[in-house]
């Protein structure tokens, strides 16, 4: 069971590049989150996926779009890297709102902007 | 805004001693509780949760969290740590409106062997 796989793991850009993290999970899971994660700062959320087709917005967006291509996956879109994008990205899913499930995380893509 | 406060950025402990790690959130109303570890290089992982019933919460690892709602609290202890549970850990909570869990910023577990 692969649970929530993200790729890729590790990522060097130069500012100004686009790139896409790619996540899919295989638990047959409703809803679908992305977060980064800053030294002292916790997990932040990015967007997030209630259902296939829905899309919104978290605590902090700007710089960053999603697509909910299908159930099964949910890929985050850096448009124009900045240093300030630098940071570990985690993809993470629950069976529905994760209020009442708590969530499984994928293992991280960790991102660097030069 | 609802938050979590982690009172402890990092702690340091000898094996075998006793841990507590202090976890507050900030919402009136009735919340669903977790605890997450993250071992250095990996991913979170649910420790332990707690949605209801019994305020004392037994998680893995040996593990338990006590709910006390006077005090919007939810900390974690382990009566003997291990050299293995060095880790980053994040208290969260949820509640019913919410669409998401709202994490701490984490509190760094370093054990001396």
């Amino acid at each position: 069971n692969a649970g929530v796989t993200q790729t890729p793991k590790f990522q060097v850009l130069k500012t100004g590049q686009s790139m896409t993290l790619q996540c899919a999970q295989d638990m047959n899971h409703n809803s679908m989150y992305w977060y980064r994660q800053d030294p002292g700062m916790g997990l932040r959320l990015i967007y997030y996926s209630a259902s296939e087709g829905t899309t919104d917005k978290g605590e902090v967006p700007n710089g960053y779009n999603v697509s909910r291509l299908n159930k099964r996956e949910f890929s985050l879109r850096l448009e124009s890297a900045a240093p300030s994008q630098t940071s570990v990205y985690f993809c993470a899913s629950s069976p529905g709102q994760g209020h009442n499930y708590g969530y499984t995380f994928g293992s991280g893509t960790r991102l660097t902007v030069v | 805004a609802q938050s979590v406060s982690q009172h402890n950025h990092h702690v340091i402990l000898s094996e075998a001693a006793s841990l507590e790690l202090g976890c507050n959130y900030s919402y009136g109303g009735t919340v669903n509780l977790f605890w997450y570890v993250q071992y250095p290089g990996q991913h979170l992982q649910l420790l332990l949760k707690y949605f209801s019933g019994d305020p004392l919460v037994k998680g893995i690892k040996g593990f338990e969290a006590e709910f006390i709602k006077s005090k919007f609290s939810f900390n974690l202890r382990k009566p003997s740590v291990q050299w293995s549970d060095t880790a980053e850990y994040f208290c969260a909570f949820s509640y019913s409106s919410a669409s998401k869990i709202i994490f701490g910023s984490g509190t760094r577990l370093s054990i001396r062997p």
